[in-house]
């Protein structure tokens, strides 16, 4: 059964750090990751998606890497700012769900960027 | 172009009651899945639609149901709604295999 791990669960940081959050997946067999971000109460947005053959993309100040034999994502935001406080989501895509829309997520982590 | 649009955004419903939440997708996207979002559980695969078709439902009780229209807006249906059902619903639509799954801002149902 897939399972999808996000560490840490919360973090806090000075505005203008740069940081790294971590997901990881316990079955590589997976179509594709997919980075959201959350704002309390409100839908998600998504930042990234990584297909399996890739190994990462970027997105302004977003980089996102995938290590599909380790089970392993990351995401990088570089020179933080307060706008970028809310929830991180990972999600994979399993190749044994077919071609469907499911996906498996993990906690997320909260992050909040302090001015 | 429009995102994904779910109405209604806030929903209470009294215990026993059931209750129909709506998801139209990006125009020309043809799946749409549904979750479920609770501070315990998380992010919880409901259900998912293409072409009017289920092709994948979540470990939920059969008390939630969903369809999918011709135009490829769906709705979802909870009957007999439990206190448990409280929650934030989350539609997302995609426009095939393997593609970005986009989300709307999801229907917060309270039961009380």
């Amino acid at each position: 059964k897939q399972e999808v791990t996000q560490i840490p669960a919360a973090l806090s940081v000075p505005e203008g750090e740069n940081l790294v959050l971590n997901c990881s997946f316990t079955d590589s067999a997976i179509y594709n990751l997919q980075w959201f971000r959350q704002d309390p109460g409100k839908g998600l947005t998504s930042l990234l998606l990584i297909q399996s053959s890739q190994r990462e993309q970027t997105s302004g100040r977003l980089n996102a890497s995938l290590d599909k034999s380790s089970g392993r994502s990351t995401l990088y935001i570089a020179a933080s700012q307060p706008g970028d406080s809310a929830t991180y989501l990972c999600a994979v895509r399993p190749i044994p769900s077919g071609n469907t829309g499911k996906l498996i997520f993990g906690q997320g982590t909260t992050l909040q960027v302090k001015p | 172009k429009a995102g994904v649009t779910q109405t209604p955004r806030y929903l209470i419903k009294t215990r026993g009651q059931q209750v129909t939440l709506s998801c139209s997708p990006i125009s020309g996207h043809r799946s749409v899945s549904w979750y479920q979002q609770t501070p315990g559980q998380g992010l919880q695969f409901l259900f998912e639609y293409f072409s009017e078709t289920q092709r994948n439902k979540g470990n939920f009780p059969g008390r939630f149901s969903g369809r999918q229209f011709s135009n490829s807006r769906s709705e979802m249906n909870v009957s007999t709604l439990e206190l448990g059902d409280s929650a934030l619903y989350l539609c997302a639509s995609s426009s095939g295999e393997n593609t970005e799954a986009f989300f709307g801002q999801g229907t917060r149902l309270t039961v009380v």
